[in-house]
């Protein structure tokens, strides 16, 4: 049963230090995005991936934010420094090349910075 | 901008209950997909509409795409507690989904 996968699950964190969120996509998939959840602002998108390109990243602040696609395997969220209004669930999904792919969502980092 | 608005936000009724979800935009999307989310998980995808005026039936589920593929309705039909959950709609745009605010669905026992 193939998932994508995300770590940490939960993450509570001062405000200033530096957060890693790691996820590995669906074997196969070569289009990874990055989304953020909140109550107020629902589902965002941040950034997405294909072949490992970064495609768009127009909905990720650019100051703190950077996001990397290492390899086929693994796709990181980085915040450097982390402020509160950061507190949010990251989500994970990758996708096919398909005109209308499916996008297969991990279950999140929970991240909370006091 | 592209946005999807959702109606409601927030529904809670009785099992047996009928109930429909509006997802309106004045852009037009390429596709319109319906996930549902549960708590403490990623959202799951539920159908994909991509022809205006088009419907899909899952089980007691039906799903219809404007004509003009600008909104979309999610109409569950005798409601159970497990369709409890939070329904979103995204419209496709260029390979990147937009999702609407999502309606939060209690069904009561």
């Amino acid at each position: 049963d193939a998932r994508v996968t995300q770590t940490p699950r939960d993450k509570v964190t001062e405000m200033g230090q530096e957060v890693t969120m790691r996820c590995q996509p669906i074997l196969g998939h070569n289009t990874v995005f990055w989304y953020r959840q909140t109550m107020m602002q629902g589902l965002e998108l941040l950034a997405y991936f294909r072949n490992r390109a970064p495609l768009d990243d127009s909905g990720m602040p650019k100051d703190r934010f950077s996001a990397e696609m290492p390899d086929a395997t693994l796709a990181t969220l980085k915040i450097q420094p982390s402020e509160p209004r950061d507190s949010a669930v990251y989500f994970c999904a990758s996708a096919g090349t398909g005109f209308w792919e499916t996008q297969y969502f991990g279950p999140g980092t929970r991240l909370l910075v006091l | 901008t592209q946005l999807l608005e959702q109606s409601p936000q927030f529904l809670s009724i009785q099992e047996g209950e009928n109930l429909t979800v509006y997802c309106n935009s004045s852009s037009v999307f390429s596709s319109l997909q319906w996930y549902r989310q549960e708590p403490g998980e990623g959202p799951v995808l539920l159908v994909t509409v991509v022809t205006g005026g088009e419907v899909k039936k899952l089980k007691r589920l039906t799903f219809q795409f404007g004509d003009a593929r600008k909104d979309s309705s999610l109409h569950i039909t005798a409601a159970q507690p497990g369709d409890t959950g939070l329904y979103l709609c995204a419209g496709g745009d260029t390979g990147k989904l937009i999702f609407g605010q999502g309606t939060t669905l209690q069904v009561k026992p």
